[in-house]
């Protein structure tokens, strides 16, 4: 069963803009949720995350908006550049087990 | 600090064969996760193993399995290889009670 759905599949997006991806998930047994990122030919490097009793958390450019309610979060990337276009992959945790989203391919023009 | 290590990179297997992949994880981390990527079904958990215990498991069939060893080295083998299970393997480690996990850059593996 899918737990964790990703949006949108692919995005293009200026250099300098905001880019957006956002994740919903289904079992309120999770706590913790990490964003991934992932270039070809490599493995995913942890982003930032966070917990759900906090509804934001930035790391430099990267924002993640968390509402535990509507079992929502979302990736903000501000002012996007050509070095961010990766994989992105939202993720849950709970019971010793991670489940990935099913990924966001972004591509930054320069 | 050196980071997660997987072995080999790459492999390329017949229908039929078993593989052992290894893992050796980041010194001090005690938790080491497998992870099956494909492009059709994208990252999905296979198992996490910590102190040599597996701590859960995902919906593969049986032909999926792992072990940790008493340096939290890990293996996962797969037996009775099909074509599907073409695929890049990836292994994750993590610090005992922490969340975040470091991947590997993972095993491309092949099945002919």
């Amino acid at each position: 069963q899918q737990q964790v759905k990703q949006s949108p599949q692919s995005l293009i997006v200026q250099k300098g803009g905001i880019s957006i991806i956002n994740c919903a998930y289904e079992n309120t047994a999770f706590d913790y949720f990490p964003w991934y990122q992932q270039f070809p030919g490599k493995g995913p490097a942890l982003l930032i995350a966070i917990r759900p009793d906090v509804s934001e958390k930035k790391e430099g450019r990267f924002t993640i908006s968390f509402n535990k309610s509507a079992k929502q979060f979302s990736l903000h990337i501000m002012d996007s550049q050509p070095g961010d276009s990766a994989t992105y992959f939202c993720a849950v945790r709970g019971g010793f087990k991670t489940i990935f989203g099913a990924g966001t391919r972004l591509f930054v023009k320069a | 600090k050196a980071g997660v290590t997987q072995t080999p990179r790459y492999l390329i297997k017949t229908r039929g064969q078993q593989v052992t992949l290894s893992c050796s994880p980041i010194s001090g981390h005690r938790s080491v996760s497998w992870y099956q990527q494909t492009p059709g079904q994208g990252l999905q958990f296979l198992f996490e193993y910590f102190s040599e215990t597996q701590r859960n498991k995902g919906n593969f069939p049986g032909r999926f399995s792992g072990r940790q060893f008493s340096n939290s080295r890990s293996e996962m083998n797969v037996s009775t290889l099909e074509l599907g299970d073409s695929a890049l393997y990836l292994c994750a480690s993590r610090k005992d009670s922490t969340y975040e996990q470091y991947f590997g850059p993972g095993t491309r593996l092949t099945v002919t």
